[in-house]
């Protein structure tokens, strides 16, 4: 729909597992997002990157581990998990980090599950 | 640091009505981008309108449009004529239109609210 897809959409995972999320952006955009969507709060940044480089890390655990290897792909490397990190996981992008082009566009999420 | 509030956490609107769906921030910088962003049951987060706070001009995209009060630190999203597809949990977001050392990207959200559409 808006030209950025996230697989899996639906991902449960034990606490001992290893799994990567995957964002791909269709639209042409230089800076990527991962969002972190928890039930009654509000959405959290996570990371940015801004032409494969990482801007921000938003005191993210190090269980969470982002990598970008070009301006269209984003993965979430995820590894020994707690139950709270259960939620909808969600990738952005933007034509740049900062300026009059900085509008984000979403994907529809992975909705992740730790047991 | 900058806080965004939406303190209704459900509304509801009868199809082909008007609502207005509520949000204040607090900030004590004078240029910043407000947002009002939809997500629908497809959980796919859309844009729905922007407003620069430098510009007097409240935002409109058709059958939306913003209330924004820079003194009162509130923005408001109005959906007139309101349809079913409009049913979603509507976000507001800021960010800082300040740039620091390094590139300041980071949209504050409120908590969301969600609105619901009867026939």
């Amino acid at each position: 729909e808006t030209g950025v897809t996230q697989t899996p959409r639906h991902l449960v995972m034990g606490m001992t597992n290893k799994k990567s999320l995957k964002c791909e952006q269709h639209l042409g955009h230089n800076a990527m997002y991962w969002y972190k969507q928890s039930a009654k709060k509000p959405l959290e940044l996570m990371f940015v990157y801004n032409f494969k480089e990482q801007t921000e890390n938003n005191s993210v655990p190090s269980r969470f581990s982002p990598e970008c290897p070009n301006s269209s792909h984003l993965f979430l490397h995820l590894h020994t998990l707690q139950p709270e990190d259960s939620a909808l996981y969600l990738c952005a992008s933007s034509q740049e980090v900062w300026g009059s082009t900085d509008t984000q566009y979403f994907g529809p999420g992975t909705r992740l599950t730790v047991l | 640091a900058q806080t965004v509030t939406q303190s209704q956490p459900e509304m509801s609107v009868q199809e082909a009505e008007t609502v207005t769906l509520s949000c204040t921030y607090d900030t004590s910088e004078s240029d910043y981008y407000l947002f009002w962003y939809k997500q629908p049951p497809s959980r796919q987060m859309i844009l729905v309108i922007r407003q620069e706070a430098y510009k007097q001009q409240n935002a409109t995209e058709n059958r939306f449009s913003v209330n924004f009060q820079k003194a009162a630190k509130s923005f408001s999203l109005k959906i007139s004529d309101s349809q079913l597809g409009d049913a979603a949990m509507y976000f507001c977001a800021y960010r800082s239109a300040v740039l620091p050392t390094g590139a300041n990207s980071k949209l504050t959200f409120g908590k969301g609210i969600t609105l619901s559409v009867r026939p």
